[in-house]
């Protein structure tokens, strides 16, 4: 079975740039999340979907974060505009359903701020 | 949701047996105990989950205490492989969210 999949794996970006990082699950689990890992931590939800709707974004900071997963599969996460305590390790999970807590979670995409 | 206490970091011996101890001790009668662990530069990986009965895969052994108030993760003959931060987590089917909440975890070093 193949994994969750995230790109890219790196990104440096300067402040007040845009960015977007870019996740697709395991086929077929109807349940994704997003969530920030900064360094020294665990990591913290963002952003979850259940197929393509959103079920809960307490957690995602609206005025510069955004989240799709317009048809139910993949999912992109963008960031605009950047600020330095945004660099962290955005890591993507899937599972097959809600309340399903095993989750399969993706290598992360490092970012950066400079 | 229950909270849950760890130890900050552990050291284990290669070969042997670690035990790594999380304490639980308001958890309730409907939430399971999850384990993870995040090896460096990867994601978090799935490792066991139990409700009351202890439980073993081919990775770990999960020993739930009577009371369920606290709990073991048991690697039987840790590698070097296995150095990385563990995860205990508390959680319902259910719980408000249905999502996995992260604390500091447990930093084990496998040493040779």
């Amino acid at each position: 079975e193949a994994g969750v999949a995230q790109s890219p794996r790196y990104k440096i970006i300067e402040k007040r740039q845009s960015v977007a990082f870019w996740c697709n699950p395991i086929s077929g689990h109807a349940t994704l999340y997003w969530y920030q890992q900064i360094l020294g931590q665990g990591p913290k939800l963002l952003i979850q979907f259940q197929n393509n709707g959103v079920v809960d974004d307490s957690q995602l900071p609206k005025d510069r974060f955004s989240a799709e997963r317009l048809k139910g599969v993949d999912s992109t996460l963008k960031i605009q505009p950047a600020k330095l305590e945004d660099s962290a390790v955005y890591l993507c999970a899937s599972s097959p359903s809600r309340g399903n807590y095993g989750y399969t979670f993706g290598s992360g995409t490092r970012l950066t701020v400079v | 949701d229950a909270k849950t206490t760890q130890p900050t970091s552990m050291d284990c011996a290669e070969g042997r047996a670690a035990n790594l101890p999380c304490n639980h001790s308001t958890i309730s009668g409907n939430e399971y105990v999850y384990w993870y662990r995040q090896i460096h530069s990867q994601g978090p990986q799935y490792i066991i989950h139990g409700l009351k009965n202890n439980e073993t895969n081919e990775m770990a052994s999960l020993i739930i205490t009577e009371d369920r108030k606290s709990s073991t993760l048991i690697l039987p003959h840790a590698t070097l492989r296995d150095t990385a931060v563990y995860y205990c987590i508390v959680r319902a089917p259910g719980d408000a969210g249905n999502m996995l909440t992260f604390g500091g975890g447990t930093r084990l070093m496998v040493k040779p």
